[in-house]
């Protein structure tokens, strides 16, 4: 069954440095997702892209995060300046159509801890 | 504010028992509701997507009923089984992102 990737599985940044979480979401869907979770809290939606340009973003997307699908699989999300509070598990995501009546497949997560 | 609430916040019960979990949010502007089945260290996986009052969708042992007049949704599993613990999350969609619950943490124990 086709899968959505993500890469690194874990990683840890220091403070201040940019981190780049890599997704390759499911070959024939068309909009792209980003979701996370902070350590005890509930999964927050980040940022959903779509035809090449963000589609929807929440207000925790703020200027330090981008996103962008620099070869037609890819599909990163970078962190630009991390601080502590961007540990979390970032949820790649995708889906056929539009999330309405459509299931959105995930990924099994980027595990970033900020030290 | 779009709050999605999920009770109870964790459960145990029998192999073989029945139970059944809700999922609560705002009527108002209603667009989706989702479950997700969510295993440690595994990717949420989906189990219904479900948009019509009084939409009932049944997966194996595991049913869903939804009611958006009065903002609710119940997911059932009828005769636990140990591999159904697993964290279940439902998440409303209402045009312009999801939101998800904190979710129902179900242990099954043989």
């Amino acid at each position: 069954e086709p899968e959505v990737t993500q890469t690194p599985s874990h990683q840890v940044t220091q403070m201040g440095q940019e981190v780049i979480l890599r997704c390759v979401p499911i070959s024939n869907h068309l909009y792209f997702y980003w979701y996370r979770q902070i350590l005890g809290q509930k999964v927050e939606f980040l940022v959903s892209f779509y035809n090449n340009e963000i589609s929807e973003k929440s207000e925790i997307f703020d200027d330090q995060f981008s996103v962008e699908r620099p070869d037609g699989s890819n599909f990163t999300l970078k962190i630009r300046s991390t601080k502590l509070e961007d540990s979390a598990m970032y949820f790649c995501a995708s889906s056929g159509d539009r999330v309405y009546g459509n299931t959105i497949y995930f990924g099994e997560g980027s595990w970033l801890t900020v030290v | 504010i779009l709050n999605v609430e999920q009770s109870p916040q964790s459960l145990h019960v029998q192999e073989g028992d029945s139970t059944n979990f809700t999922c609560s949010f705002p009527s108002s502007n209603f667009y989706a509701l989702h479950w997700y089945r969510w295993e440690t260290a595994k990717s949420p996986e989906a189990l219904f997507v479900m948009t019509l009052n009084g939409d009932e969708k049944k997966k194996g042992r595991i049913s869903a009923t939804l009611n958006t007049k009065e903002g609710y949704s119940y997911l059932y599993i009828k005769g636990s089984q140990p591999e159904d613990s697993a964290t279940y999350l439902c998440a409303l969609y209402n045009n312009n992102d999801m939101r998800f619950g904190a979710g129902t943490r179900l242990t099954v124990k043989p």
